[in-house]
């Protein structure tokens, strides 16, 4: 079973820069995760989508951060204009919620996108 | 709301003696908790999860641990440290009820591991 794909693994951009990052979720998996790490932190949720539909994107900063997943399959996620505070490494999940007991609330992850913001 | 505090931001044993790495979590429901770890440049694997079955959970690599309801604790152990186990452990609970919730993460334990 192939896992979860993100690109690009790593990118450098100027401040005020706009970029994208690009999720294929496990094939079949309905919900699909971002998450933000930063350097030396736990990841945190930035959105939530189930199929196509915004699930919670309450962590999200809104006037700087878009997502979308369209047909709900690949997702991807915009900065525009990015930050310093947006260096992080990014990182995309899937599950699948009707998954059975052994795979409950399991989630998936990629290998992540690495953001420097200089 | 869901939290966990892992004890300890770094953790260094010598190879061949026992791991033991803390975490407490706060949670409104019956929770769903996870280990995972990372490796530098990796991405996060699942070591381990608790849906409330067995309360002694045996994951991937010779790692367990041990859900304490009375503790509110999931500690993580391992008998016998190997120099591959050194990474970044994450000790996570479900954000919710349903099978379909966000994962809350701690801020990580760094593990070290000393020839």
């Amino acid at each position: 079973e192939a896992g979860v794909a993100q690109s690009p693994r790593y990118k450098i951009i100027e401040k005020r820069q706009s970029v994208a990052f690009w999720c294929n979720p496990i094939s079949g998996h309905a919900t699909l995760y971002w998450y933000q790490q930063i350097l030396g932190q736990g990841p945190k949720l930035l959105i939530q989508f189930q199929n196509n539909g915004v699930v919670d994107d309450s962590q999200l900063p809104k006037d700087r951060f878009s997502a979308e997943r369209l047909k709900g399959v690949d997702s991807t996620l915009k900065i525009q204009p990015a930050k310093l505070e947006d260096s992080a490494v990014y990182l995309c999940a899937s599950s699948d919620p009707t998954g059975t007991k052994s795979s409950y609330n399991e989630q998936f992850f990629g290998p992540g996108t690495r953001l420097t913001v200089l | 709301a869901q939290s966990v505090t892992q004890l300890d931001s770094h953790v260094s044993v010598s190879e061949g003696t026992p791991v033991l790495l803390r975490c407490n979590y706060s949670s409104s429901y019956s929770p769903s908790l996870f280990w995972y770890v990372q490796h530098p440049n990796k991405g996060l694997q699942l070591l381990l999860k608790y849906t409330s079955a067995a309360t002694l959970v045996k994951g991937i690599n010779g790692f367990e641990a041990e859900f304490k309801k009375s503790e509110t604790s999931f500690h993580l152990t391992k008998p016998s440290a190997h120099m591959s186990d050194a990474a970044e452990y994450f000790c996570v609970v479900s954000g919710g009820d349903s099978g379909n919730t966000p994962l809350v993460f701690g801020k990580g334990t760094r593990l070290s591991v000393i020839a």
